[in-house]
Formats: structure tokens, sequence, C-alpha cells
């Protein structure tokens, strides 16, 4: 089982969709949780990062953490085909200095 | 352009030849990451640096890898006798502190093919 599962999409969705995407992980100590857009031939961006457990909302995204669960969520509001893109989460626990990223959802937003 | 800049963007090269990659960070950024990314996976830490010190190596990083960050401020990341399996983006990412809201800004690869 890899630390950090995220499903792979791709995932299509119209202009103005609210969109869901999620990661489970296995380790426990886990405490900061971010989110990350990647466009094609480009490195990941930072959207949002959020510690320990709760919601953050930044704009049109926002960031749920589950601990009790090991799932973190994130949602973006009224889609818009630049956001077609893969989101990558990552986490990392207080003490190592490692991020661990999740495989990335593929979103495709069609105008 | 303040960001993470990385040089080149795409190599090609034979079996078996060496390559050397250039990471310049963000200048205030302390800390250096180098991380290794292929089609349909997140990106896979290799090593980081907190000024001119390698604090960490991933365990799947052979002897063929070696980075180095001379005065803390750019990084190098050269392969030895490349392998195919050796083909990937390597990603660059700088930070500014260990706090628990660290952020990595990444700069956008170097894309290696291994022929």
């Amino acid at each position: 089982q890899k630390e950090v599962e995220q499903d792979p999409g791709p995932l299509s969705v119209p202009e103005g969709a609210i969109v869901s995407l999620n990661c489970t992980y296995s380790n426990s100590a886990f405490q900061y949780f971010m989110w990350y857009r990647q466009y094609s031939r480009k490195g990941p961006e930072l959207l949002m990062y959020t510690y320990s457990s709760g919601n953050k909302e930044d704009g049109r995204f926002t960031a749920q953490v589950d601990k009790s669960s090991k799932y973190i969520s994130s949602f973006i509001r009224d889609s818009q085909p630049s956001d077609s893109a893969t989101y990558l989460c990552a986490m990392r626990d207080n003490y190592g200095q490692n991020f661990v990223f999740g495989p990335g959802t593929r979103l495709s937003v069609l105008p | 352009d303040t960001g993470v800049s990385q040089d080149p963007r795409h190599k090609i090269t034979k079996r078996g030849q060496n390559v050397t990659f250039r990471c310049d960070p963000i200048s205030e950024h302390n800390r250096l990451y180098w991380y290794r990314q292929t089609l349909g996976q997140g990106p896979e830490f290799l090593t980081y640096f907190q000024n001119e010190a390698q604090l960490e190596k991933s365990r799947l990083l052979s002897d063929r890898f070696s980075a180095e960050r001379p005065k803390g401020s750019f990084s190098t990341l050269e392969i030895q006798r490349t392998e195919q399996g050796d083909s990937a983006m390597y990603l660059c990412a700088s930070s500014r502190s260990s706090a628990t809201n660290e952020k990595l800004f990444f700069g956008s690869g170097t894309q290696l093919s291994v022929l």
C-alpha cells in the first residue's frame, strides 16, 4: 500500500461545476497537508495548505482534513477551463522534512 | 523573475553518459529539495539541503546520483552512467524555513530522456 493514495482520473466536468478531489493516507503522523496544481510540463504550484484537521477556504478552493479517517479533500467551485490540470495532494509529519505526494488526479474542465 | 530556475529544461542523452542539472532557488530560501517525477506519478523525494548541508537522502537514491549545494546558493544534481530508468522529470523546490507552514516552491523541472 502506498503512503498516499489518490484517484488518478481523468476527471471531466463541464465549466461551472463543483469539482471534488480527495486523497487517503496511511501515516497517522501526518499533520501538514497541501494541495498543488500542475500544468503539463510545468512544476507543481501550491494552492492551499492546512495544518492538522479542519477546513480552509481560499477563493474558489476549499480544503478539508479528516485525520480520524486519514482523508483529505479539496473542492473547486465554479470550475473554469483554466483549472484543467493535474492536482496533487502532499503531506508531511512534524518531524520529517520529506513531503510525500500522491500520484495526482487529472482534471479536464470542458467549456 | 524571482522564482525557482532550473537548467536545462530538456536533456537527451545516451545510456552510460553523465548528466548534470542546475537549480537556482528563490534567493532568500535556505532549503532546497530535489524530486523526481515520472508520467502519471507524483513527485518522489530524492534529497534536500539546508543551506549548504545535505541533510537527507532517499533510500531510493542510488550511488550514481550526487547532489551539491556549494555556499548554500544554487544546487547541482549529477547522474553518472545514466540508465533508461533514469528518464523522468527532475524537479527542484525551495523553501524559506522548517516551520510547520513551510511552503515548497517548485521550478519547471528538467525533463531527462535516456536513449
